[in-house]
């Protein structure tokens, strides 16, 4: 069974630009949710896919969206890049809404 | 709104002592609670789901609702415990927005 994998591991971007993070799924599982967490901090919850559906967001502006793919691998996309915006990323996938199992994450500075 | 609260930053115990590591909520719902730990190197891991009412490693966590806690207990700390841990709330049905808390380093000395 193959784990949750991210891509790219870690990436610098000037403030401005956009970026897009990849994520691939779990095998077998058909949700995939995105968070931030900035250092010293707690993952913070962005969004959730269920089948390639929004199926939840957390307190982020519309510059952060995403997308899920029919074969469950996802993007996270964030225009307008801002300085605050440098955290890891984390991408995690479920088969249900609730046991999630977490990638390595990526790791996004802003200058 | 839904809130999940860690009190200590850092725990630091000794090889053989309890361990409780505090977390403590704020949802008006029934909530869907989890601790997740994350080893040295490792990726974030589900450690235990309250609803399981299971003991991983140890490690059990009773859910108060009048007290709005969820503390996780080892009664004999291992320095393999040694990670860092976080206290993580889910709103049952619905919308699905889970919270997380900040996390607590747990050091365990020999």
């Amino acid at each position: 069974e193959t784990g949750v994998t991210q891509s790219p591991t870690h990436l610098i971007k000037t403030r401005g630009q956009q970026v897009t993070l990849r994520c691939s799924s779990q095998s077998g599982h058909n949700t995939v949710s995105w968070y931030q967490q900035a250092l010293g901090q707690g993952p913070q919850f962005i969004f959730q896919y269920y089948r390639e559906e929004e199926n939840g967001r957390g307190n982020f502006p519309p510059r952060f969206s995403g997308l899920q793919f029919p074969n469950y691998s996802s993007e996270l996309n964030v225009n307008a890049l801002e300085l605050d915006d440098s955290a890891l990323y984390l991408c995690a996938s479920s088969r249900d809404l609730y046991e999630q199992y977490f990638g390595p994450g990526t790791r996004l500075t802003v200058t | 709104a839904q809130r999940v609260t860690q009190p200590e930053k850092l725990l630091s115990v000794f090889k053989g002592a309890p361990v409780e590591l505090k977390c403590n909520y704020s949802y008006s719902g029934s909530p869907e609670l989890f601790w997740y730990v994350q080893y040295s190197r490792q990726r974030l891991q589900l450690l235990l789901r309250h609803i399981s009412r299971e003991s991983i490693k140890g490690f059990t966590a009773d859910l108060n609702k009048g007290e709005t806690s969820f503390h996780l207990k080892k009664p004999f700390a291992q320095e393999e415990d040694s990670a860092m841990y976080y206290c993580a709330l889910a709103g049952s049905g619905g919308s699905y927005i889970p919270t997380f808390g900040r996390g607590t380093s747990l050091i365990v000395h020999p």
